[in-house]
């Protein structure tokens, strides 16, 4: 069973492009999160997902920041026009569906993807 | 707001002690606590879990002790090897998936 995953795992973009992060879930996973974590600090929400569903995104900025974890294929974080300040690693987790015993989940991390922004 | 802290930003351990790190949390409402192990350049790795309703889990070299009166986690390395130098985080959660992390210690162990 493969683990997280995400591409790329490294991204340069100079200031005002487009940064595209991708997470493939865990196998019979249909949660996603994505974390923004800064250089010796710990990992900070963002948003949640489900397939075709945002359910909290309360962590994300309100401009420039989107997500979507469609249907078919990985769940995507796009930042628009990137500064400096999102210079981060961001990661994706993902978690089963909660089930009759257990509505708590543990959430499983993919290696992240380093954006340096120029 | 909600915070989770962590005592210690680095710990330096002799290979072979036991290593303590400690976790203290803010929201009572957290019932469902995880240690993370982070090693440089990789995403945050799954050591061990504890439920509001224990008090103590153990693992492989690994035991995580909850004590809900103050609030504070522990998590116990045995025998510590110099593969466990890295940064670790607690996660304390309440709900179904909000994840609050504290900042992370980082364990270095010295031959």
């Amino acid at each position: 069973n493969a683990g997280v995953m995400q591409n790329p795992r490294h991204l340069v973009r100079r200031r005002g492009q487009e940064a595209r992060l991708r997470c493939s879930p865990m196998k019979g996973h249909s949660h996603v999160y994505w974390y923004r974590q800064l250089p010796e600090e710990g990992l900070k929400f963002m948003v949640y997902l489900q397939k075709e569903n945002i359910i909290d995104e309360s962590g994300m900025p309100k401009e420039r920041f989107s997500a979507e974890f469609p249907k078919e294929g990985p769940s995507i974080l796009r930042i628009q026009q990137v500064v400096r300040g999102d210079s981060a690693a961001y990661f994706c987790a993902s978690s089963p569906p909660p089930t009759l015993w257990s509505y708590t989940d543990t959430q499983y991390f993919g290696p992240g993807t380093r954006l340096t922004v120029l | 707001g909600e915070s989770v802290g962590l005592h210690l930003p680095t710990l330096s351990v002799q290979e072979g002690d036991n290593s303590i790190i400690n976790c203290a949390y803010s929201n009572s409402a957290s019932d469902y606590f995880i240690w993370y192990k982070q090693e440089s350049g990789k995403g945050p790795q799954f050591i061990i879990d504890i439920r509001s309703n224990m008090d103590k889990r153990q693992g492989q070299r690994v035991t995580v002790l909850l004590n809900k009166t103050v609030k504070h986690l522990s998590l116990q390395i045995a025998a510590t090897q110099p593969g466990d130098s890295a940064v670790y985080f607690c996660a304390a959660i309440s709900g179904t998936y909000k994840y609050i992390f504290g900042t992370g210690t980082r364990l270095k162990v010295l031959a």
